[in-house]
């Protein structure tokens, strides 16, 4: 089945800080998600990319879609404590949803 | 609307016991999931459905069972509980669209 690899599994930041997680694929994919799960809580949808090299912001993140389509990252700009949780990516297909190990962040105030 | 909906919110199962963790979704979607998560760990898909009356494995599919008689449930069925099996279990669904859609989870002991 596809495999999709995050890095770091763990990273922690002082707030204000920048954080960057980033999700690697063996094959092309078709699309990627991202969502966050707060500590406790159930994973929540933040966005999907489409297209080869797509580029989607929300407030301090900023999404990234490789050409190849292989690879995707997520940046967070000047980190804050309710930036807190585990941002997971998701490049399965529609019916064999396959997350990521995905990436702890502890923002320290 | 209530979205996808989890019962019960936590459990505590002996060893060889057996239950059914339910799911129901309100928003018509035809696929849905069943995953389970360790403490500290991603998501491992169990099984999932893309309509009623069709189910398939996941990653992690040994110890339990599904069936999918309508489009809004999707139990999971623990049958002879182990301890491997203590988790939190999530249910998720989606239309089709980029857009999963997860229930509280249900956080289960097995000792």
């Amino acid at each position: 089945g596809q495999q999709v690899m995050q890095i770091p599994q763990y990273q922690h930041v002082q707030e204000g800080e920048d954080f960057t997680t980033y999700c690697n694929s063996s094959t092309t994919l078709s699309n990627i998600q991202w969502y966050k799960q707060r500590p406790g809580g159930h994973p929540v949808f933040l966005i999907q990319l489409v297209k080869s090299g797509e580029v989607k912001k929300q407030k301090r993140l900023t999404f990234q879609f490789g050409e190849a389509k292989k690879n995707s990252s997520l940046h967070i700009t000047a980190t804050q404590t309710t930036d807190v949780g585990t941002y997971f990516c998701n490049g399965g297909s529609q019916g064999n949803l396959i997350f990521g190990k995905g990436t702890k962040l502890s923002v320290k105030p | 609307n209530a979205g996808v909906t989890q019962t019960p919110k936590f459990r505590i199962l002996k060893i060889g016991q057996s239950m059914t963790l339910q799911c129901a979704q309100d928003m018509n979607h035809n696929y849905m999931y069943w995953y389970r998560q360790d403490p500290g760990m991603g998501l491992k898909l169990i099984y999932y459905s893309v309509g009623a009356g069709i189910t398939d494995k996941g990653e992690v599919p040994n110890g339990y069972n599904v069936s999918r008689s309508t489009t809004e449930d999707f139990p999971l069925r623990l049958e002879l509980a182990a301890p491997s099996q203590t988790s939190v279990y999530f249910c998720a669904s989606t239309l089709p669209g980029p857009e999963a859609f997860f229930g509280q989870g249900t956080r289960l002991t097995v000792v």
